[in-house]
């Protein structure tokens, strides 16, 4: 079953802008993880945020999670047509196995 | 990272066959998982690929439909059995390597059952 929710559905945004996806999840996690994909093809790995993490950085993306609200937030600084695509947050729970669970994704439109 | 290719990428099949699925990672990892990914879906576990021993199924998924065998630390297959067009999806391995918990996945294998 689904344990995330991602919102929005989706976001079509002008190249330059920041572009911002919340994803929630039900129960107690390990590891947060965000993926994108583009056009159906593969998983790229975005960032991995452990569950006693608050902010994590790299390049143009910055994560949040806040446990206390089970909810984590992806944004992508000065957006570009490239990251078009759709993104997808993950969660694996303590004593899960590292399986993961996926939100519903976003879907980003980065117009010219 | 870990640098994964399946075979194939894509497929079309007709109705009542099997495809198999290879999924080969460049380095020892410690788990195997296989995911789908239905059209316009998020991504559903299949099963969690056990080196040298049977799978472990998620509930909705049984051996029989989707048998997994993982030979050694490296490599893993899929097989989709008697296929009809509610199979028609993207099928997706990923690993996770020794050290990390950070889980990688592979191009994907997109299958057409007509």
């Amino acid at each position: 079953s689904q344990q995330g929710e991602e919102d929005p559905q989706a976001l079509s945004i002008q190249e330059g802008e920041n572009a911002t996806m919340n994803c929630s999840y039900k129960t107690s996690i390990n590891n947060l993880q965000w993926y994108r994909q583009n056009s159906g093809r593969g998983l790229v790995h975005l960032i991995l945020i452990r569950s006693n993490e608050r902010e994590k950085h790299s390049g143009r993306l910055r994560v949040t999670l806040d446990t206390s609200k089970k909810s984590s937030s992806l944004l992508i600084t000065a957006s570009r047509a490239a990251d078009t695509a759709s993104y997808f947050c993950a969660t694996d729970t303590p004593g899960g196995g590292n399986k993961l669970t996926f939100g519903t994704g976003t879907q980003l439109k980065v117009e010219l | 990272s870990a640098v994964i290719s399946q075979k194939p990428s894509r497929d079309i099949c007709q109705r009542g066959t099997s495809l198999t699925i290879q999924c080969q990672v460049d380095s020892q990892v410690t788990m195997m998982f296989w995911y789908r990914q239905q059209p316009g879906q998020s991504l559903t576990l299949i099963a969690t690929a056990n080196q040298g021993s049977e799978a472990t199924y998620e509930s909705g998924f049984v051996i029989d439909k989707f048998p997994i065998s993982r030979p050694n630390l490296t490599f893993s297959t899929l097989t989709v059995s008697n296929m009809s067009p509610e199979d028609s999806s993207i099928y997706l391995c990923s690993v996770i390597a020794r050290g990390t918990d950070t889980q990688y996945f592979g191009p994907g294998t997109r299958l057409t059952v007509l």
